[in-house]
């Protein structure tokens, strides 16, 4: 069983709308959550983080945790074509948040 | 906010050679960075952990004598592609964390892609 899972995509949303970006984790011990971007041709960069069950928003961006589900998502709201790129969740494990793992990745297309 | 910084952006070599790529935390000590590859559209894959005064952790595939971590400083570490060949070509990220613990996320560096020819 693969430790962090998203669904591969694409995932194809029109301009303006909500997109909706899923993660699960395997290890009930996992503390912190991230959201990072990554650009065709780039290295990730950190969007969001959450670390408490609920809901974090910070712009356009709302992270929610659900620790009993083991459940992370991530939603863009009035998405824009340069939101178009790949989307990887990454969860903190081990005894002492030492792990750092990293899902797949999904990959967002924002259509025009 | 962290910054990393990763030399060189790109690299061209031709097969056999050796090639250095640095990875500096600019604005904060990293006792701990990941090395990751990445081949066109598939997902990072960590290669090593490296720890500052000690010798990195590998993953299993990853074969240490070719690509050799040093991290001899709380802002440095350097990862060399010995012997390069074509199949070595990808795109290499590294990233760091300022502190261990719950809540401290990666930083990456702009990453370094090398073609080997």
């Amino acid at each position: 069983q693969k430790e962090v899972e998203q669904n591969s995509g694409p995932l194809s949303v029109p301009e303006g709308a909500i997109a909706s970006l899923n993660c699960t984790y395997s290890d009930r011990g996992s503390q912190s959550f991230f959201w990072y971007r990554q650009y065709s041709g780039k290295s990730p960069e950190l969007i969001m983080s959450i670390y408490s069950n609920g809901d974090k928003e910070d712009g356009r961006f709302t992270a929610q945790l659900n620790k009993a589900s083991q459940y992370v998502s991530l939603l863009i709201r009035d998405s824009q074509p340069s939101d178009s790129a790949t989307y990887l969740c990454a969860v903190n494990s081990g005894n002492y948040g030492q792990n750092f793992v990293f899902g797949p990745g999904t990959r967002l297309s924002v259509l025009p | 906010g962290a910054v990393v910084s990763q030399h060189p952006s790109w690299v061209i070599c031709k097969s056999g050679t050796s090639v250095k790529i640095e990875c500096r935390s600019l604005d904060f000590q990293a006792t701990t960075m990941f090395w990751y590859r990445q081949f066109p559209k598939q997902s990072l894959m960590l290669m090593a952990t490296s720890n500052e005064g000690s010798k990195a952790t590998y993953e299993q595939g990853v074969e240490k004598d070719k690509f050799l971590i040093n991290h001899a400083s709380l802002t440095l570490s350097t990862l060399t592609v010995t012997s390069a060949h074509p199949e070595d070509s990808s795109f290499y990220i590294c990233s760091a964390r300022g502190a261990a613990g719950w809540n401290s996320p990666l930083h990456f560096g702009n990453g370094t892609r090398l073609t080997v020819t």
